[in-house]
């Protein structure tokens, strides 16, 4: 089958580093996205990666390794805004639609 | 800035009832998809659409059906509501086959089937 594995929960605090991790195991692939979401609110597309290695947006970074099977979106000078939901999601059926983990809760702590 | 919206944000159905949710996207995009939303579960596609009046099912597209007749309009229909489908349904949007890496997302509407 073809899933996307993340831990459920992450706990960090205000000023400090996060990594959240994603593992999958999908025929096809493509690349890894990931998206951000807030309690009540719409999923928000942060970044994407086609490539090997790691793209920096920010504070935000996202890393892929595709031989290791392997992503991790990396949150630096965590604000207490930072605490949403964060999704891995990659690409399948020739491009067409997007199949997503299950989602990381962060909370960020004072 | 892209704008998806949805016609609803809050529903609540009865088991048996024909439900519409509307979903309209303002900025020429080729692809819009169907998500269903449950705790522990992510985000899980319904259907999705890359051109007017073409679908294709997704992961779980079992007592739902779409409808596609403009461009910017994408439609989830239940057939005949039942509580198993009580969920929070999200639309989205991505620009062209090769970008539904990148998709927009409404704000979601919560539909409870009792």
């Amino acid at each position: 089958g073809q899933s996307l594995e993340q831990p459920s929960e992450v706990t960090a605090v205000e000023g400090a580093i996060v990594q959240i991790n994603c593992t999958y195991q999908t025929s096809g692939f493509y690349g890894l996205s990931w998206y951000q979401q807030h309690d009540g609110g719409a999923p928000t597309f942060l970044s994407y990666n086609a490539l090997d290695g790691l793209e920096e947006t920010g504070r935000f970074s996202s890393f892929l390794s595709r031989s290791d099977s392997y992503g991790y979106l990396l949150l630096q000078e965590l604000q207490m805004k930072d605490s949403a939901s964060y999704f891995c999601a990659a690409p399948l059926g020739g491009y067409n639609k997007l199949i997503f983990g299950a989602g990381t809760r962060l909370a960020v702590h004072p | 800035d892209v704008k998806v919206t949805q016609s609803s944000r809050y529903l609540v159905k009865r088991t048996g009832e024909k439900v519409f949710l509307e979903c309209v996207q303002d900025m020429d995009h080729e692809n819009m998809f169907w998500y269903r939303q449950d705790p522990g579960l992510g985000l899980r596609l319904i259907y999705f659409s890359y051109d007017v009046k073409m679908k294709e099912k997704g992961d779980i597209p079992e007592g739902y059906s779409v409808s596609r007749e403009k461009k910017e309009r994408f439609s989830l229909i239940l057939e005949s509501a039942s509580t198993n489908q009580t969920s929070m349904y999200l639309c989205a949007s991505s620009l062209a086959m090769a970008r539904a890496y990148e998709q927009y997302f409404g704000p979601g509407t919560r539909l409870t089937v009792t």
